[in-house]
């Protein structure tokens, strides 16, 4: 069975340039998260999704943060414009609704770097 | 609110010892669950071991292992015939069910080198 795919792998951007992220979540898992991490920190919940609904967006800066998951399976995440503090990981996670909801798999995530 | 707390931020072990790592949390509920996840430098986080609290017995998974002290509200890790590619930072993390919704409570992490 496939992982949680998520591409790039890496990005550097300068300050004020627009960025996007996709991940394509675990066949079957209708949940799905994008977390940011920022160095030698755990991981913070950006956005939930059930399906195509984002049921948990209060952290996401939405000045400039934006996601989407118009079909309910893969997502991306944007951010516009992109600013020197934005420079992290950020990863992917997805779980099944129906069965064991509560365990996450996660993406290798998005390096990114904003110059 | 909910935290997770992992106090050692470094931790070293020589090949084929055991180490343990500590998590403490703090929670009103009674129903959740606790993880631990690895993250190896290429930054994949991948799951270790479940704990659910309603559960007495500490889970395993072959070298790993856990002490759920629930009273105590902590979840320590044991890893026992520690290997080279042990080496990886490891998040203790807690999630429950809240409004519907799973939302995970992750530590600062702890850094663990296993030395040849």
């Amino acid at each position: 069975e496939a992982g949680v795919v998520q591409s790039p792998r890496y990005k550097i951007i300068e300050k004020k340039q627009p960025v996007a992220f996709w991940c394509n979540p675990i066949s079957g898992h209708n949940t799905l998260y994008w977390y940011r991490q920022n160095l030698g920190q755990g991981p913070e919940l950006l956005i939930r999704y059930e399906n195509e609904e984002a049921v948990d967006d209060s952290q996401l800066p939405k000045d400039r943060f934006s996601a989407e998951r118009l079909k309910g399976v893969d997502s991306t995440l944007k951010i516009q414009p992109a600013e020197l503090g934005d420079s992290a990981v950020y990863l992917c996670a997805s779980s099944d609704f129906q069965s064991k909801q509560e365990t996450q798999y996660f993406g290798p995530g998005t390096r990114l770097l904003v110059l | 609110a909910q935290t997770v707390t992992q106090s050692q931020p470094e931790m070293s072990v020589q090949e084929a010892e055991t180490v343990t790592l500590s998590c403490t949390y703090d929670t009103s509920e009674n129903n959740y669950y606790l993880f631990w996840y690895k993250q190896p430098p290429s930054r994949q986080m991948i799951l270790v071991i479940r704990q659910e609290a309603y559960k007495q017995q500490n889970a395993t998974e072959n070298r790993f292992s856990v002490n759920f002290q629930k009273a105590a509200k902590s979840f320590s890790l044991k890893i026992s015939d520690s290997q080279l590619g042990d080496t990886a930072m490891y998040f203790c993390a807690f999630t429950t069910l809240s409004s519907g919704t799973y939302k995970y409570i992750f530590g600062t992490g702890t850094r663990l080198k296993v030395l040849a």
